[in-house]
């Protein structure tokens, strides 16, 4: 079956400071990576993704690339912000399943100032 | 950009009673809609896809008389909590599928059953 494994949490960083977010998967068929970020009490919000491989995703300064040979999809920011504090979820889509999305578990982040 | 409306984000209800929760696709046609859970501090578990006028499809797990799915339109899904007890306490979330915009998500639903 498909699965996401993302790096646990709690991850607390200083502004300004760098941030990497480890996602990686199995899959049965070919799928496209997302993440989405959820602030404290709302849905989900796309944030980037990737549909085929060593596409990369990008929006708001996080950036993630499809790696195909290690089945990962990394999500990175130089320069954190107080406004990144949120939960973080690597999530695929399998062709081969319906296109069901499967989530990982999610990656708190607090920035503080 | 498409938007999916979520209501009501908080309701609170007594064991027992029965609590209807909606879904909507404000603009564009959502022909696939999926119900989610999530617990404190976890990731979101698919309980069911619902498709414009046929029956929800329910993942392994998830009681079909309890948490009753209805895709009546293009635009609307709803998902009733039968018998609602303390242990269904949880954040619902909706998302519509479309091809032009892939998944969207509703702001979720708070509920708590006392």
């Amino acid at each position: 079956g498909n699965s996401v494994t993302q790096m646990e949490g709690p991850v607390t960083l200083s502004e300004e400071a760098f941030l990497t977010i480890n996602c990686t998967y199995t899959a049965t068929g070919y799928p496209s990576l997302f993440w989405y970020v959820q602030y404290p009490g709302e849905g989900l919000q796309l944030l980037l993704k990737a549909t085929k491989a060593d596409d990369k995703g990008s929006n708001k300064g996080f950036e993630a690339t499809y790696r195909k040979e290690t089945t990962s999809f990394h999500l990175e920011k130089g320069s954190v912000q107080v406004s990144d504090s949120a939960v973080y979820f690597c999530a695929l889509s399998d062709p081969a399943d319906d296109y069901k999305l499967s989530f990982g578990a999610g990656t708190t982040v607090t920035v503080r100032a | 950009g498409a938007v999916v409306s979520q209501h009501p984000s908080r309701v609170i209800c007594k064991s027992g009673t029965s609590v209807k929760i909606e879904c909507r696709s404000l603009d564009f046609q959502a022909t696939t809609m999926f119900w989610y859970r999530q617990f404190p501090k976890q990731s979101l578990m698919l309980m069911a896809t619902s498709n414009e006028g046929s029956k929800a499809t329910y993942e392994q797990g998830v009681e079909k008389d309890k948490f009753l799915i209805n895709h009546a339109s293009l635009t609307l899904s709803t998902l009733t909590v039968t018998s609602a007890h303390p242990e269904d306490s949880s954040f619902y979330i909706c998302s519509a599928s479309e091809v032009n915009y892939g998944y969207t998500f509703g702001s979720g639903t708070r509920l708590t059953v006392v």
